[in-house]
């Protein structure tokens, strides 16, 4: 079975500083797809940016980036600049290609000082 | 229209009630979601409609009863309910049916359940 690990259940950064939320994940399979989802208060979760895991290049969304490392299965979410309006849980998740639905982590919670 | 539509955002029902739960999406999308989330975890699976068929039941108690009308409906009937059964209740939706889930899903913004 697939496992997501975030070992970070807080976290907190001052605004306009870099923060970094970690990700790890158990998988055999060898086809599969990483996401950040964000979820602020108001409820709706956002996903932040997305990883194919077939691709050694990290992606990059803005002031949103990852380290994917698929050899150590680590999934860390960078974020630049870091604003006010980033203070959310966000949730890193992985899919696959023969299980129909994500597994999701345990959730970061981060909070933005001004 | 990229949006998950989820009605309604909040609702209060005794443990007599029957209530339900609608999500709509006009993406084409092919499979359909109900998560359940308590406050500070992460979204738990309920179930899964692939191409408007249950795919996947989480061994989910019979006082939830989902239901997928049309390919962009999904509604989840509530009879019975438990106080613990109190949580955010969110719809997602994904492009692709079958076992693929390759672009991660879009979320409509939930609905605040509270059974007293």
């Amino acid at each position: 079975a697939q496992t997501v690990t975030q070992s970070q259940p807080e976290m907190s950064v001052q605004e306009a500083e870099t923060v970094t939320l970690s990700c790890t994940y158990d998988t055999s399979e060898s086809d599969y797809y990483l996401f950040w989802y964000k979820q602020p208060p108001s409820r709706q979760m956002i996903l932040v940016i997305r990883q194919e895991a077939y691709k050694q290049q990290n992606a990059t969304e803005n002031r949103f980036s990852v380290n994917f490392q698929k050899a150590a299965k680590s999934f860390s979410l960078k974020i630049s600049d870091s604003q006010l309006g980033d203070a959310a849980m966000y949730f890193c998740a992985w899919g696959g290609t023969s299980y129909g639905k994500l597994t999701f982590g345990q959730g970061t919670i981060l909070t933005v000082h001004p | 229209d990229t949006e998950v539509t989820q009605t309604p955002k909040h609702l209060v029902m005794g443990m007599t009630n029957k209530k339900s739960l609608k999500c709509e999406q006009h993406m084409g999308h092919r499979a359909m979601y109900w998560y359940k989330q308590k406050a500070k975890k992460p979204p738990e699976l309920m179930f899964v409609y692939s191409y408007e068929k249950l795919s996947i039941n989480e061994s989910v108690p019979s006082r939830f009863s989902p239901e997928c009308p049309n390919s962009s409906l999904l509604n989840l009937h509530l009879h019975a309910l438990q106080p613990e059964d109190s949580a955010l209740y969110l719809c997602a939706s994904s492009q692709e049916g079958g076992q693929k889930v390759t672009y991660g899903y879009t979320f409509g913004s939930g609905t605040r359940l509270t059974v007293v």
